[in-house]
């Protein structure tokens, strides 16, 4: 069936350096995938996302990329900040139909100050 | 803020016992989606209604029931409870079919079911 999976689980990094947070999704129908940061005791937050017909997007210090034939996206955030300190979840969907999202399991990230 | 509003913020309840969770999605939205996270685990996806009708089904319990209501707003509702139901659960909105399908969530529901 539909599975997304998501690694690491977690991931420590020094403030300044940059994180990176990788998905594989199961079905090659799909063709939108988001990601949201959720922050203790609040709802997911969408951050970035990006469609089946861009190789990569960018947004300050947050980019997505996405290779359709391997199915994979991986989301990299750079200069990280304390403040980036959450859990991120990836998901995948399709843009026709139900929408619904699958989700990855999360990746709890802590940026060391 | 997403626009999405939850309530109630936490309910706690016993075993056995029926709760009704509540949903308004964001102002022109027509979908809604539930999900549960339980502790440390990631969102699992509940049910979506679009536009008063039911669209999709995932891990929903027959215990569980939804509906959506001609104003919108959803309410999920989860009966004959287990100390296994205790998590957040999460709606989310979506606009309207061909537009940008990002889904928008509201500030969860902490469910403890004593």
């Amino acid at each position: 069936g539909e599975n997304v999976e998501q690694h690491p689980s977690t991931l420590s990094v020094q403030e300044g350096d940059s994180a990176v947070i990788k998905c594989t999704y199961s079905d090659s129908a799909s063709n939108y995938f988001p990601w949201y940061k959720q922050e203790l005791g609040k709802g997911p937050q969408l951050i970035i996302d990006i469609r089946s017909n861009v190789g990569e997007k960018k947004d300050q210090r947050i980019a997505v990329t996405l290779n359709k034939t391997a199915k994979h996206f991986s989301l990299h955030i750079t200069e990280t900040q304390p403040e980036d300190s959450a859990v991120y979840f990836c998901a995948a969907t399709l843009t026709s139909g139900t929408y619904k999202y699958i989700f990855g399991t999360g990746t709890r990230l802590k940026v060391l100050a | 803020d997403s626009g999405v509003t939850q309530t109630p913020k936490h309910l706690i309840t016993a075993t056995g016992q029926r709760v009704t969770l509540r949903c308004s999605p964001r102002s022109g939205d027509l979908s809604v989606y539930w999900y549960q996270q339980s502790l440390d685990q990631g969102l699992q996806f509940l049910i979506q209604y679009y536009n008063g009708e039911e669209r999709a089904k995932g891990n929903i319990l027959e215990r569980f029931s939804a509906q959506q209501f001609p104003d919108l707003h959803s309410e999920l509702n989860l009966s004959s409870l287990e100390l296994g139901d205790s998590a957040l659960y999460f709606c989310a909105s979506s606009p309207p079919a061909g537009g940008r399908n990002e889904q928008f969530f509201g500030p969860g529901t902490r469910l403890t079911v004593l």
